[in-house]
C-alpha cells in the first residue's frame, strides 16, 4: 500500500507570503491530486498531476515522478486560502490514499 | 449537474442504532467512492463502485457496513448497530472513466454516536 506523507502539518503565514507545502509517497502512481478542505467538511480538487507543473492563478502544483515527490505551492498568500491541503495518489483505478493534510492559516 | 450531493449533511444516532446516508453522484460519473474521515487525518478508504459493481471493500468496512449502488446511479452506505467509533465525516466522491478522470467530493455526512 502507499504510503503518504506530508509536511509540514501545520503551517502559519502573514498575509503576501509564499508558501510551500510538500508531499512524498512511496510506491509508484498514475497520478496525484491537491485537494482542498474547508472547515464543514467539503473537499475541493485543486490539481491532478501526472508529470511536470500546473497553475491556477495563485496555485502552482509540481512533480518529480522519480523522487515520488510533489509540492504544492501558494504565491502571495491570503486569508481565505487558510484550509486543510490534501496531497493524495493513484496508480491506474485504485483508490484514492491520501496524506494527513497540512492545515493552513494565513493571517491579516 | 450540481456536483456529489450527500445527504443527510449531520446525523446524530444513539449506539445500537442503525444510519442510513446517501450519495448522489454527477450523471456521467460511472465510479463512486466512500470515505471515512475523523478528526485531523485524512481520508480512509472504504469501498468503491463501478457503475452498480462494488468492486472493492477495505478491511475498514466490518459487516455492520454494507453499501449499495442499485442501477449504478445514487448510493447509500448503511450502518448497523452503530458504535461511538463510527462517529466521522463520511464522504463520497464520483469520478468517469473517460475525459479528465478528476474526483468530485460531496459535502459530506458528519455522524456522531452519542
Amino acid at each position: 500500500k502507499n504510503e503518504v506523507e506530508q509536511s509540514p502539518q501545520n503551517l502559519t503565514a502573514q498575509e503576501g507570503e509564499f508558501i510551500t507545502i510538500n508531499c512524498s509517497y512511496s510506491v509508484g502512481i498514475s497520478a496525484l491530486h491537491w485537494l482542498q478542505q474547508h472547515p464543514g467538511g467539503g473537499i475541493v480538487s485543486l490539481f491532478m498531476l501526472s508529470s511536470g507543473k500546473k497553475k491556477h492563478g495563485r496555485l502552482i502544483a509540481t512533480i518529480n515522478i522519480q523522487e515520488k515527490h510533489s509540492s504544492l505551492h501558494i504565491t502571495a498568500s491570503h486569508p481565505r486560502d487558510s484550509a486543510v491541503y490534501i496531497c493524495a495518489v493513484t496508480a491506474g483505478n485504485t483508490p484514492l490514499v491520501f496524506g494527513k493534510g497540512t492545515r493552513l492559516s494565513v493571517i491579516a | 449537474d450540481t456536483g456529489v450531493s450527500q445527504n443527510p449533511r449531520h446525523k446524530i444516532t444513539k449506539r445500537g442504532q442503525n444510519v442510513t446516508f446517501r450519495c448522489d453522484p454527477i450523471s456521467e460519473h460511472n465510479r463512486l467512492y466512500w470515505y471515512r474521515q475523523t478528526l485531523g487525518q485524512g481520508p480512509e478508504f472504504l469501498t468503491y463502485f463501478q457503475n452498480e459493481a462494488q468492486l472493492e471493500k477495505s478491511r475498514l468496512l466490518s459487516d455492520r457496513f454494507s453499501a449499495e449502488r442499485p442501477k449504478g446511479s445514487f448510493s447509500t452506505l448503511e450502518i448497523q448497530r452503530t458504535e461511538q467509533g463510527d462517529s466521522a465525516m463520511y464522504l463520497c466522491a464520483s469520478r468517469s472513466d473517460w475525459g479528465d478522470y478528476g474526483y468530485t467530493f460531496g459535502s459530506g455526512t458528519r455522524l456522531t454516536v452519542v
